[in-house]
C-alpha cells in the first residue's frame, strides 16, 4: 500500500518561513491535498491540487510537489499557524485514500 | 455555506454495531464524493471510506468487509454502517466532502465529528 511520510514535528520563529514535507514515492505523478488541524477543531484544507489555496486561506500557504516529496510552505509564520499539518492522496492503484502521520508545527 | 453535522456516536460493545449519519446543508450534495475520515484519540487522521454521487464505494483495508458506506442524495445524508466492532474502532469520526466528485480531490468541507468508544 502507498506510504505517506511525514517528519513528526517541525519549529519555526514567528516571520520565519516554515516547510514540512510529505514523502511518498513518486509522489509528483499524485494530487497533493494539505490540511490544517488546530487542538480541538475539525481539518481545514489549505492547499488542493499540489498548489491551490482554498478561498479565505492567506497567501502565506502554498505548495509545491516534485519527484518523491511534496512541501506546504507557510511564510512570514505567525502564533495562529501552529497546529498538526496532513498530507492526502488518492491512491489510484488500491483505490485508497491515504493520509500521512502529521507534522505538529510549534511556533516558537 | 455548507455544513455537515454527524450524529449517532456513543458507547459501544465490542462485536456491536454502529450506525453513523451526517446531514449536508445546501442543494450540492448529490454532486459531491463524500467520505468518512476517524481520528483516534492522539493519533493521526485515518481514511475509512468513500462514496462517489453515484454511489461507488471504497474502504479501508481494516474496516473493508464490515463497514457499509451509503448515501440517500434526497435527503442530503452520508450514512456509515459498521459491524463487529472493535477496541481499536474508538476514534472522532469525521463526515467531510470532496470538492468535486473526484476521488482524486480534496476534502473542502468536514463535520465536527461524532465520538464512538468501543468498549465492555
Amino acid at each position: 500500500s502507498y506510504v505517506l511520510t511525514q517528519p513528526p514535528s517541525v519549529s519555526v520563529a514567528p516571520g520565519k518561513t516554515a516547510s514540512i514535507t510529505c514523502g511518498g514515492n513518486n509522489i509528483a505523478s499524485k494530487s497533493v491535498h494539505w490540511y490544517q488541524q488546530r487542538p480541538g477543531q475539525a481539518p481545514v484544507l489549505v492547499i488542493y491540487y499540489d498548489n491551490d489555496r482554498p478561498s479565505g486561506i492567506p497567501e502565506r500557504f502554498s505548495g509545491s510537489n516534485s519527484g518523491n516529496t511534496a512541501t506546504l510552505t507557510i511564510s512570514r509564520v505567525e502564533a495562529g499557524d501552529e497546529a498538526d499539518y496532513y498530507c492526502q492522496v488518492w491512491d489510484s492503484s488500491s483505490d485508497h485514500v491515504v493520509f500521512g502521520g502529521g507534522t505538529k508545527l510549534t511556533v516558537l | 455555506e455548507v455544513q455537515l453535522v454527524e450524529s449517532g456516536g456513543g458507547l459501544e460493545q465490542p462485536g456491536g454495531s454502529l450506525s453513523l449519519s451526517c446531514a449536508a446543508s445546501g442543494s450540492t450534495f448529490s454532486s459531491h464524493a463524500m467520505s468518512w475520515v476517524r481520528q483516534a484519540p492522539g493519533k493521526g487522521l485515518e481514511w475509512v471510506s468513500v462514496i462517489s454521487s453515484g454511489g461507488i464505494t471504497h474502504y479501508a483495508d481494516s474496516v473493508k468487509g464490515r463497514s457499509t458506506i451509503s448515501r440517500d442524495n434526497f435527503k442530503n445524508t452520508l450514512y456509515l454502517q459498521m459491524n463487529s466492532l472493535r477496541v481499536e474502532d474508538t476514534a472522532l469520526y469525521y463526515c467531510a466532502r470532496y470538492s468535486g466528485n473526484s476521488f482524486s480531490g480534496g476534502f473542502d468541507i468536514w463535520g465536527q465529528g461524532t465520538m464512538v468508544t468501543v468498549s465492555s
